[in-house]
Formats: C-alpha cells, sequence, structure tokens
C-alpha cells in the first residue's frame, strides 16, 4: 500500500529565509508525486507534481521539489520564503496500479515570522 | 484558468438528516472524486468516480455515502443519515485522461457540520 509521511508537523521561518519541507513516501512502482498548499479555510492549490524525467520540479510561486529514489523523498523547498506563503502544505503520492486515488502525508503547517 | 466548483461552501445539519453536497468538476475532464479532511487531520480519500460508475472507494466510503452525476456536469455526494463524526470539510476533484497519472484539481471545499 501506498502511504506519505511528512515528518514535520509544524515549522516556522522568519521571512527572507530558506525552506525545506520534508515528504517521504512509501510505494513499489514509480510514484506520481504531488505538492498541495491549503490556506486557511481554503481548498487545495497544486504547487508542483513529478511524473516522470528531470527529477528536480518548478512549481508556482517559486517553489521547487527534488525527487529522490533512493531515499523515497519529495522534499518541497523554496530560497527566501514571503509571509504568504504561511499556509499548511500536503505532499500526497498517487501511481498504485489500478487505483486512482491520491494517498495524502499528514501535512506541515508553516509559520513565517516577520 | 479552469476550476472545480462546489457549493455549499458551508452547512450545518442536524444529526440523522439527509445531505447533498454538489460539485461542478472541470468540463472536459472525465475522473471525478471526493475527499474528506477531518479538522486537523490529513485529506482522504473517499470515492473516485468514472463513466458513470464507482471506480474506487475507499473503506470510509460505506452504505451511507452514495454518489451521483445527474446531468453530465454536477457531481453529487449524498450522506443519508449524517453522524457527528461526518463533522469534515469535504473536497470535490477531478482529473483528464485519469487518476494517478494526470493531475487532479481540487475545489474549495464544502465544510458539514453536524450537530
Amino acid at each position: 500500500a501506498q502511504s506519505v509521511t511528512q515528518p514535520d508537523i509544524h515549522i516556522t521561518v522568519s521571512e527572507g529565509a530558506s525552506l525545506e519541507l520534508r515528504c517521504n513516501y512509501s510505494y513499489g512502482a514509480t510514484p506520481y508525486l504531488f505538492w498541495y498548499v491549503q490556506s486557511p479555510g481554503q481548498g487545495l492549490q497544486l504547487l508542483l507534481k513529478y511524473f516522470s524525467g528531470d527529477t528536480l520540479v518548478q512549481g508556482i510561486k517559486g517553489f521547487e521539489a527534488e525527487f529522490k529514489r533512493s531515499q523515497s523523498s519529495f522534499n518541497l523547498r523554496k530560497p527566501s520564503v514571503h509571509w504568504s506563503d504561511a499556509a499548511e502544505y500536503f505532499c500526497a503520492v498517487g501511481g498504485d496500479t489500478g487505483r486512482r486515488a491520491l494517498t495524502f502525508g499528514s501535512g506541515t503547517r508553516l509559520q513565517v515570522q516577520p | 484558468e479552469p476550476e472545480v466548483t462546489q457549493t455549499p461552501s458551508h452547512q450545518v445539519t442536524q444529526m440523522g438528516q439527509e445531505v447533498i453536497l454538489r460539485c461542478v468538476p472541470i468540463s472536459n475532464h472525465l475522473y471525478f472524486y471526493w475527499y474528506r479532511q477531518i479538522l486537523g487531520q490529513k485529506v482522504e480519500f473517499l470515492v473516485s468516480f468514472y463513466n458513470n460508475e464507482i471506480s474506487e472507494k475507499s473503506e470510509i466510503f460505506d452504505d451511507q455515502f452514495s454518489v451521483e452525476r445527474p446531468d453530465g456536469s454536477n457531481f453529487t455526494l449524498k450522506i443519508r443519515s449524517t453522524k457527528l463524526e461526518d463533522s469534515a470539510m469535504y473536497f470535490c476533484a477531478s482529473s483528464g485522461q485519469g487518476g494517478s497519472g494526470n493531475t487532479i484539481y481540487f475545489g474549495e471545499g464544502s465544510w458539514l457540520t453536524v450537530v
């Protein structure tokens, strides 16, 4: 069965600092990986996705993520965080044969200090 | 940009009542989904729907839940007899060619409160 672990429940960074949110997945074949962001009371917005090819993927709002098969990781990064990035971030995996659902991690809540 | 729209944005209902949550998926999409998120918890898959039938469902999606695409544009989730533990944000989503190989786009959610 596929699963996603986001080890950090809550992260606080200063505005302008770099950010890395961790995501580890468990899946038997090539996964399809996603990062979604959820602002308070809002829906899920897709930040970026990895299906195949270049393991470093670029997303919206200056985010990027790197797929590392050897570490079963898909960490999200941003070089300089803005106050508007404060939100909850969810990593998700899909790709199980015959499955069409995504499995989400528990999320990481990002706070940005001025 | 096309988007998934959901109504209502918030509904309060009494325990035991029936609730219908409505969604308009992106127009050329073929796969439709419902997910839910209990406050403070992770997003959980409920059901996927393709070609007018359920293609997959989770253990959460028991007999009190049903889905329907009544008119070719709407996609609904019905909860027959709501329980307190059904209080959650319900997300509708849709995708193009299908499933995990394509991007799933989510709506803004319908917040259901059962009292």
